[in-house]
Parts: C-alpha cells; sequence; structure tokens
C-alpha cells in the first residue's frame, strides 16, 4: 500500500523567515495532495492541495510543489508570522487503497 | 466551520464501558472517514463509508464498528473501552471518496477513566 513520510518532525523558525517542509510516496497511483494545518486541540483545516497532473500551486504565502518522478511534494511558507506556528500534515490519495494516506506531521513553531 | 458535525464534543466514560460517536458530513457530501488521534499522535485511518456502504477499512479494532445511514449521518461505535482508546476521534467528509477536497470535523475528545 501507499506510504508517505514527512520531514522534519519538528521545525523552529524566526518569524519573517521561510518553513519547508518535505513529503515522500510511494504508490505512484496516488494523484492527490493536500496540506492540513491543525492547531492544538482544534480539526485539521485544508490549507492547500495539489494535483499529479500540476507541479506548483501557490496561495499568498503558501505553496506546494511536486515532484512525480520523485514522487515527493513540498509545502513552503513564506513570510512566516506566530499564527503559523501549528502542526501540518501532508497526504496522498491512492486510487490504489481508494484512501488518503497522512504523515506523520509537522510541529511548525514561529519564533517572534 | 468545515460544515461536518460532530457530536458530542466531549465524552468521559469508564473501562469496559460503550459509546457512540456522531458525524453529520457536509451538506452534498456522500462520503465519511473516521480517524483517531491519540496525544501528540497522527491521524490514524480507522475506516471509510459512501452512500452507506462501507468502502474501505484501516486500523479498526474489532471492538469498533460503524455504520453509515441512509440520511448519510455516520456513527462510530466503541465498545469494551480501554485506557488506550482515549483519543481525539475525528470524521471527515468528501464529496464522492474519491480524490477529492476532505473536509474534518471538530472531533470528539474521548477520556476513559
Amino acid at each position: 500500500g501507499e506510504n508517505v513520510e514527512q520531514h522534519p518532525s519538528t521545525l523552529s523558525v524566526q518569524e519573517g523567515d521561510s518553513a519547508v517542509i518535505k513529503c515522500t510516496y510511494s504508490d505512484s497511483a496516488s494523484n492527490y495532495f493536500p496540506w492540513y494545518k491543525q492547531e492544538l486541540g482544534k480539526r485539521p483545516q485544508l490549507i492547500i492541495d495539489i494535483r499529479s497532473n500540476v507541479g506548483e500551486k501557490k496561495d499568498q504565502r503558501i505553496a506546494v510543489t511536486l515532484n512525480k518522478t520523485a514522487k515527493h511534494f513540498s509545502l513552503h511558507i513564506t513570510e512566516t508570522q506566530p499564527e503559523d506556528s501549528a502542526v501540518y500534515f501532508c497526504a496522498a490519495f491512492s486510487n490504489t487503497g481508494n484512501q488518503f494516506y497522512f504523515g506523520t506531521g509537522t510541529s511548525l513553531t514561529v519564533i517572534p | 466551520d468545515s460544515g461536518v458535525t460532530q457530536t458530542p464534543k466531549h465524552l468521559i466514560t469508564a473501562t469496559g464501558q460503550r459509546v457512540t460517536l456522531r458525524c453529520s458530513p457536509r451538506s452534498g457530501d456522500l462520503s465519511v472517514y473516521w480517524y483517531q488521534q491519540s496525544l501528540d499522535q497522527g491521524l490514524q485511518f480507522l475506516i471509510q463509508y459512501y452512500n452507506g456502504e462501507e468502502r474501505a477499512k484501516g486500523n479498526i479494532l474489532e471492538r469498533f464498528s460503524a455504520q453509515q445511514f441512509p440520511d448519510l449521518h455516520s456513527e462510530l461505535n466503541l465498545s469494551s473501552l480501554e485506557l488506550g482508546d482515549s483519543a481525539l476521534y475525528f470524521c471527515a467528509s468528501s464529496v464522492d471518496g474519491t480524490e477529492e477536497k476532505l473536509f474534518f470535523g471538530s472531533g470528539t475528545q474521548l477520556s476513559v477513566l
């Protein structure tokens, strides 16, 4: 089945710096890659997603890149702010398993 | 607000008991997923339903069961509860259970004492 690996598990950056979180997947049949932000005790919230026919997508300070050949995708947050502090999860939807496979999460701390 | 409704928000019970968690998907969504999140852990997939039928099964214990009703709401039943079952249980919904956006409810915090 699909296996999604996420790195790093923790990340601290200074306010205003950029943050990058990377995920790899194993199933070439995976074709949809969402990213979720989860604040403490809250629900995961979809912040950006990308489909396999697109290489990059941007929404204000957030961008996601996808390399299908290498089977990896990344979340980029620019000009980080303290409110960006949260746990971020990547996921891949595999048509083989017909379900979402989540990474183990990255705890991002933005230091004011 | 994601449009996915979960009740109750909090549940405190004792070992050996049985509880039912309820989820109403977003209007128009036919597929419901259940996830378990233990303290400082990731999202463990339990089970998925599409239009009343079970579609995919994850690491769901035999003590746990779920169903999706004709009105598309879903219930997750947890029985013979153990201390280790204490966790945040999330329901999520999507339009058709394929590679479409997945929206999460606010979760049910289960505490087994």
